[in-house]
């Protein structure tokens, strides 16, 4: 079993819906939350950080952690095409500890006009 | 640099032959991440430096891949006598510091192909 799982979409939603896009993980020593949005031929880019459990805010973009049930979100409200693209999910340990990111399988994307 | 470059975008190479790929980071990066993405698979984890110091390897899936980044810049990975299985994105990430929770910039990847 891996240590993120992440709905495997593909997902396809109108314009103006509001996204949601899950991770599970089982590594109880994650404390910093990402998400990573990828398009086509190219490299992941930053999209939320979050820090232990809780709620981040950015325009259209919130993230969820709740540590408790391991488990963390993504909602996009008033999705556009230009949201369309694969989110990834990613994961890393407490300061000190291993730096690389654990990241989920990615979730395709597509919102249609 | 403005970004992470990594060059070449592209790579066919035949079953035996050694390929090595380049990572240009970030220019003010202290770290620097190898990751190998499998088609519809998240990045994973291969190997990072601080500067020149090599503290993981972990993920380095067999002794045929060996990563190097002499003067804490530029950085190489090597992967001898290629297999089909090695055939994936490789994507280098670069960071300004090593603590835990740091942003990771990746660059656009070089796809390997092994025939």
């Amino acid at each position: 079993q891996k240590e993120v799982e992440q709905d495997p979409g593909p997902l396809s939603v109108p314009e103006g819906a509001i996204v949601s896009l899950n991770c599970t993980y089982s590594n109880s020593a994650f404390q910093y939350f990402m998400w990573y949005r990828q398009y086509s031929r190219k490299g992941p880019e930053l999209l939320m950080y979050t820090y232990s459990s809780g709620n981040k805010e950015d325009g259209r973009f919130t993230a969820q952690v709740d540590k408790s049930s391991k488990y963390i979100s993504l909602f996009i409200r008033d999705s556009q095409p230009s949201d369309s693209a694969t989110y990834l999910c990613a994961m890393s340990g407490p300061r000190g500890s291993a730096r690389q990111l654990t990241f989920g399988s990615g979730t395709q994307l597509t919102v249609l006009p | 640099g403005a970004g992470v470059s990594q060059s070449p975008r592209y790579k066919v190479t035949k079953r035996g032959q050694d390929v090595t790929l380049r990572c240009d980071p970030i220019s003010s990066h202290a770290t620097l991440y190898w990751y190998q993405q499998a088609l519809g698979q998240g990045p994973e984890f291969l190997t990072y430096f601080n500067y020149e110091a090599q503290p993981d390897k972990s993920g380095l899936p067999s002794d045929r891949f060996s990563a190097e980044r002499p003067e804490g810049s530029i950085s190489t990975l090597t992967i001898q006598r290629t297999e089909q299985r090695d055939s994936a994105m490789y994507r280098c990430a670069s960071s300004f510091t090593s603590g835990g929770g740091e942003t990771q910039y990746f660059g656009p990847g070089t796809r390997l192909l092994v025939l």
